[in-house]
């Protein structure tokens, strides 16, 4: 679905290197979700925003930011990027007026030597 | 918090024969209920949702599942596989109050044999 896109798709990256992450939507819906997915573990909740000027800590925020430049814009930082966070990273979109169903983007394959 | 239990990391299916991939749940309060699907190298996508009302909910791809509160379970059903259907399924929880608390189980892989 195209409706929410992910950039890059796949990236390596170096122990102590920053990186971004990016994500976009084009549904309108004013929430907004980073996860990551790891093998055996199913996806945990790294951050989430209900609109520009909320942000929420999800389960896992330690070692990780995130911005909301605008509605339809999410962004998740790695400042110090670690080996074990090496993962599959989604985003992901809601609608105030659904908002138990969340619609994902295609993913982010980040690997860090 | 929630939480969420798949049973099988990996299920093994002949073509036409039905599927059955479990999920329990765990919550204090009245549960929203989901199945996921992610095909390799895809997002996850819905295949289905309890919310309220009718416990049997029926979704895409022929796929449906049934909310059971005695058994704290939500399992899915398809009566007659397809290759199509190989994929990783995702059940997940969160409360009927704050969806921001989203808890995804680990994953059950979905093979179909020809």
């Amino acid at each position: 679905d195209a409706d929410v896109t992910q950039t890059p798709r796949n990236r390596i990256t170096k122990t102590g290197k920053r990186i971004m992450l990016e994500c976009s939507q084009t549904k309108g819906h004013d929430r907004m979700y980073w996860y990551r997915q790891d093998p055996g573990l199913g996806l945990r909740l790294i951050y989430y925003s209900f609109d520009v000027k909320d942000i929420n800590k999800g389960e896992i925020s330690d070692g990780y930011s995130v911005s909301r430049q605008a509605q339809a814009k999410f962004s998740l930082s790695l400042e110090s990027a670690i080996p074990n966070q090496t993962a599959l990273y989604f985003c992901a979109t809601s609608d105030r007026l659904s908002i138990e169903t969340q619609y994902f983007g295609p993913g982010t394959r980040l690997l860090v030597l | 918090a929630q939480s969420v239990t798949q049973l099988g990391s990996h299920v093994s299916v002949s073509e036409g024969a039905l599927v059955l991939l479990r999920c329990n749940y765990s919550s204090s309060v009245p549960p929203y209920l989901f199945w996921y699907v992610q095909y390799p190298n895809q997002g996850l996508q819905l295949l289905l949702k309890y919310t309220t009302g009718a416990t049997l909910v029926k979704g895409i791809n022929g796929f449906e599942a049934e909310f059971k509160k005695s058994e704290t379970s939500f399992h899915l059903t398809k009566p007659s596989a397809h290759m199509s259907d190989a994929a990783e399924y995702f059940c997940a929880v969160t409360r009927r109050s704050n969806n921001n608390d989203m808890r995804f189980g680990a994953g059950t892989r979905l093979t179909v044999k020809p």
